[in-house]
């Protein structure tokens, strides 16, 4: 299987706190992206890290990308009650392969308690 | 900007019938569409990608006749699950990519959920 593994598979973190998520996958990749999904709903784009940066920053958000273990982490600062959701990486695989498709990882259930 | 919708938000239909799902780009262009499904609590699964104008690419595994994917505009793309089974009862999410939202982030639909009795 492509499929990406994530790590913890759930979390639960009192507000104020960080959340430290990690991503492994098995290929060479293009890019990797972090997606947020809110229990029954669709996933929101969080931030894009190109197999060339080691890491990236967005708002509250900090994504670390090693290619050599083909791992990346997703850090969340000061995290909220409203950042309870889940959290999935997913990745574009290098070329010749398509680029458009993502391999979506297993996800982290985040919970943040007020 | 870069909202995708999808409609029904939700369906429940009997076995045998079939279903369409819409997914809307509102506000750009999508050359390219990507139906997904997700089972409870577990991951998404890429079923097709769809390009404007043209047939979809299907996913290995993913049978092209039950899951008939029309992409015949750049904002709009159907997803029919044909002769629906309790089986395919599921999450069915959408996203689009176009031009101006750039070259790999995908933008998600709320999804739709079916349940088939």
């Amino acid at each position: 299987s492509q499929q990406g593994e994530e790590d913890p598979q759930a979390l639960s973190i009192q507000e104020g706190e960080n959340a430290t998520m990690n991503c492994s996958y098995k290929t060479s990749i293009n890019n990797l992206q972090w997606y947020r999904q809110n229990s029954g709903r669709g996933l929101v784009h969080l931030i894009l890290i190109r197999s060339n940066e080691r890491e990236k920053h967005s708002g509250r958000l900090r994504v670390t990308l090693d290619t050599s273990k083909k791992s990346s982490s997703l850090l969340i600062t000061a995290s909220r009650a409203a950042d309870t959701a889940s959290y999935f990486c997913a990745t574009s695989r290098a070329p010749p392969y398509n680029t458009d498709k993502l391999i979506f990882g297993t996800g982290t259930r985040l919970q943040v308690f007020p | 900007g870069a909202v995708v919708s999808q409609h029904p938000s939700w369906v429940i239909c009997k076995s045998g019938t079939s279903v369409k799902i819409e997914c809307r780009s509102l506000d750009f262009q999508a050359t390219t569409m990507f139906w997904y499904r997700q089972f409870p609590k577990q991951s998404l699964m890429l079923m097709a990608t769809s390009n404007e104008g043209s047939k979809a690419t299907y996913e290995q595994g993913v049978e092209k006749d039950k899951f008939l994917i029309n992409h015949a505009s750049l904002t709009l793309s159907t997803l029919t699950v044909t002769s629906a089974h309790p089986e395919d009862s599921s999450f069915y999410i959408c996203s689009a990519r176009g031009i101006a939202t750039g070259a790999y982030e995908q933008y998600f639909g709320p999804g739709t959920r079916l349940t088939v009795t």
